[in-house]
């Protein structure tokens, strides 16, 4: 079984830059999740797509981070403008017997 | 809200020691519990998961773990380590939607083994 798409693996750039990362679940996986995970610290949601609606959207910092899952398949998660504490691995993840994630995007904001 | 506690930082163990990592977490109500484990460069895999019943689970690659309920624990060990369990370890927990739902993970406890 294919895993969880994500690209790219790495990006920098300066900070009021914008950016965007890209997340193809496996198939089939009605649910999708995208963590941020700073270094030394454990992943945390930011989103959480049920099919291509959001489920919980709390922890998303909304007045620059924004995500899509127009068709329920892939999403596309975006900062604009980024600041230099975003700089983190996003990762993306999917569920439906189990959850899977992605090998992230590893963010560097300079 | 729910939290998740992972006691050590870095431990640095020899090959063949015992291993034995901490997790609590802050939840009454029902929870499935996690561990997942993420070697350099790679994405986060799932060593095992308590969602009910014998609460000593036995996962991936010689671990295991034992969900204490009274403790609020999901403490992880392994008999025996090796070089290629050089690695970062997570605990993470969920409010029982079993495979759905917001994970929360502890920050991580970095396991080094000498070989």
């Amino acid at each position: 079984e294919a895993g969880v798409a994500q690209s790219p693996r790495y990006k920098i750039i300066e900070k009021r830059q914008s950016v965007a990362f890209w997340c193809n679940p496996i198939s089939g996986h009605a649910t999708l999740y995208w963590y941020q995970q700073i270094l030394g610290q454990g992943p945390k949601l930011l989103i959480q797509f049920q099919n291509n609606g959001v489920v919980d959207d709390s922890q998303l910092p909304k007045d620059r981070f924004s995500a899509e899952r127009l068709k329920g398949v892939d999403s596309t998660l975006k900062i604009q403008p980024a600041k230099l504490e975003d700089s983190a691995v996003y990762l993306c993840a999917s569920s439906f017997d189990g959850y899977t994630f992605g090998s992230g995007t590893r963010l560097t904001v300079v | 809200a729910q939290s998740v506690s992972q006691h050590n930082h870095h431990v640095i163990l020899s090959e063949a020691a015992s291993l034995e990592l901490g997790c609590n977490y802050s939840y009454g109500g029902t929870v499935n519990l996690f561990w997942y484990v993420q070697y350099p460069g790679q994405h986060l895999q799932l060593l095992l998961k308590y969602f009910s019943g014998d609460p000593l689970v036995k996962g991936i690659k010689g671990f295991e773990a034992e969900f204490i309920k009274s403790k609020f624990s999901f403490n992880l060990r392994k008999p025996s380590v090796q070089w290629s369990d050089t690695a970062e370890y997570f605990c993470a927990v969920n409010d029982g939607g079993g495979s759905q739902g917001n994970l929360i993970f502890g920050k991580g406890t970095k396991l080094s083994v000498k070989p």
